[in-house]
């Protein structure tokens, strides 16, 4: 039981589509992450918000938007994606950024586009 | 750039040893983290060093070589259920962590 949790785990959607991502955490964390995950590849860091401020956002197209309503959710809303964007999206969080703490990772939402 | 290396995939056989090593070159150095992730699951934490040195947990235990921008994990009395891929990250003078691509671990009976 990582105390992150994702849904949906799985999501098919078209190119013309809106849909969003929602991570919960229930550990008390002040750090949130995106990250994306494709087969063979590094994980990549997509937003990060900090007590509910955004403080990164690693060059991700627009298509992509991040929404931190409070320190516990985090969403992701995903609008007129790429056949490129199929891919895991994993939501992590942490006790704060800037430090040394490991991150505790959802189980992640496995994305299609068709 | 910034740079994590790890073997693409290892086998080892059940109770026998493995070392999945790790190499970096990095903006910085805040640790370096070693996370367990089985196929279709979250990545889980396995250790982190920020010192040089042997860091020893169970049956696992991680290796740190500032000098020479390597680590490794080693895996002890290896068990089926350790078959998985191993993520080695490095976290930057940002606190950002980067990430390499993972090493898939196969244990065969």
């Amino acid at each position: 039981e990582t105390g992150v949790t994702q849904t949906p785990r799985h999501l098919v959607m078209g190119m013309t589509n809106k849909k969003s991502l929602k991570c919960e955490q229930h550990l008390g964390h002040n750090a949130m992450y995106w990250y994306k995950q494709s087969a063979k590849k590094p994980l990549e860091l997509m937003f990060v918000y900090n007590f509910k401020e955004q403080t990164e956002n690693n060059s991700v197209p627009s298509r992509f938007s991040p929404e931190c309503p409070n320190s516990s959710h985090l969403f992701l809303h995903l609008h007129t994606l790429q056949p490129e964007d199929s891919a895991l999206y994993l939501c992590a969080s942490s006790q704060t950024q800037d430090s040394s703490y490991e991150q505790y990772f959802g189980p992640g939402t496995r994305l299609t586009v068709t | 750039g910034q740079n994590i290396d790890q073997p693409t995939e290892m086998t080892a056989t059940e109770g026998a040893i493995v070392q999945i090593n790790c190499t970096y070159q990095t903006s910085g150095f805040n640790g370096l983290f070693w996370y367990q992730q089985h196929a279709g699951e979250a990545p889980t934490f396995l250790s982190y060093n920020v010192l040089d040195g042997l860091e020893e947990k169970g049956r696992f235990s991680s290796f740190l070589s500032r000098s020479k921008g390597y680590s490794y994990l080693l895996l002890k009395e290896l068990q089926m259920k350790d078959s998985a891929s191993y993520l080695c990250a490095v976290m930057d003078s940002n606190y950002q962590l980067i990430w390499g691509a993972g090493t898939k671990l196969i244990i065969k009976p």
